[in-house]
């Protein structure tokens, strides 16, 4: 089956020690998005990838970054993971052309920051 | 700019019972709007979606939704509802203009009591 895989399912990291989320998608998507969501709360967009241009929201932290070396992998760096940065993370995929807004997502990474 | 309000955070049901999530949105044209359920350390699922034509939308699980343009609301329901269904839910609305990212609801958790 097509799908949306995280690696690992949980990270353990400690107080600025850097740490690397993967993404890898069988769906051959070319909108690719990381999330942070935080215990009851709504996921929020940390930034995408739209084939090979990167796009970065605004209050996205300088201490994370992304890599999309290529169609279907994807990579989120976190430099220095402070407490504040505890949260599950969350990656996606969607189509622009076929189903606007219509996004498939990986079963996220549980990140603890000790 | 589109939003949605998702008036509940949460909602508790006796299993068997019948089951209606709110949504309500903001949107310049006509939507595409989505449900997502997102059980416990799991990411977000699918459960339907809404483009155009026939405003009563069926999904897996069992669940529907209505689109009602008159009142800016896509609810969710579920005629008997299991003790699987506990979860999150998510409403959604698609992107505008020529954006392709959706908007989320920040969610309403049912709970269910056997």
């Amino acid at each position: 089956d097509a799908m949306v895989i995280q690696n690992p399912r949980y990270q353990v990291t400690q107080f600025g020690k850097p740490v690397t989320l993967s993404c890898s998608q069988t769906l051959n998507h070319n909108v690719m998005y990381w999330y942070q969501q935080k215990s009851s709360q709504a996921p929020k967009l940390l930034f995408h990838y739209y084939d090979k241009d990167f796009n970065n929201e605004a209050d996205t932290p300088d201490n994370f970054q992304s890599r999309r070396p290529n169609t279907s992998f994807c990579f989120l760096d976190i430099r220095s993971p402070g407490l504040g940065d505890a949260a599950m993370y969350l990656c996606a995929t969607s189509r622009k052309q076929v189903t606007p807004g219509e996004q498939f997502f990986g079963p996220g990474t549980r990140l603890t920051v000790l | 700019a589109q939003s949605v309000t998702q008036p509940d955070i949460h909602i508790t049901v006796s299993e068997g019972a019948s089951l209606e999530l709110r949504c309500n949105y903001s949107y310049g044209a006509t939507p595409y709007l989505f449900w997502y359920v997102q059980s416990p350390g799991q990411g977000l699922q699918l459960l339907l979606k809404y483009f155009s034509g026939d405003t009563l939308v069926q999904g897996i699980k069992g669940f529907e939704a209505e689109f009602k343009r008159s009142q800016s609301s896509f609810n969710l329901r579920k005629p008997s509802v299991h003790w699987s269904d506990a979860a999150e839910y998510f409403c959604a609305v698609g992107p505008s203009g020529g954006s392709y990212i959706p908007t989320f609801g920040r969610g309403t958790s049912l709970i269910v009591h056997p």
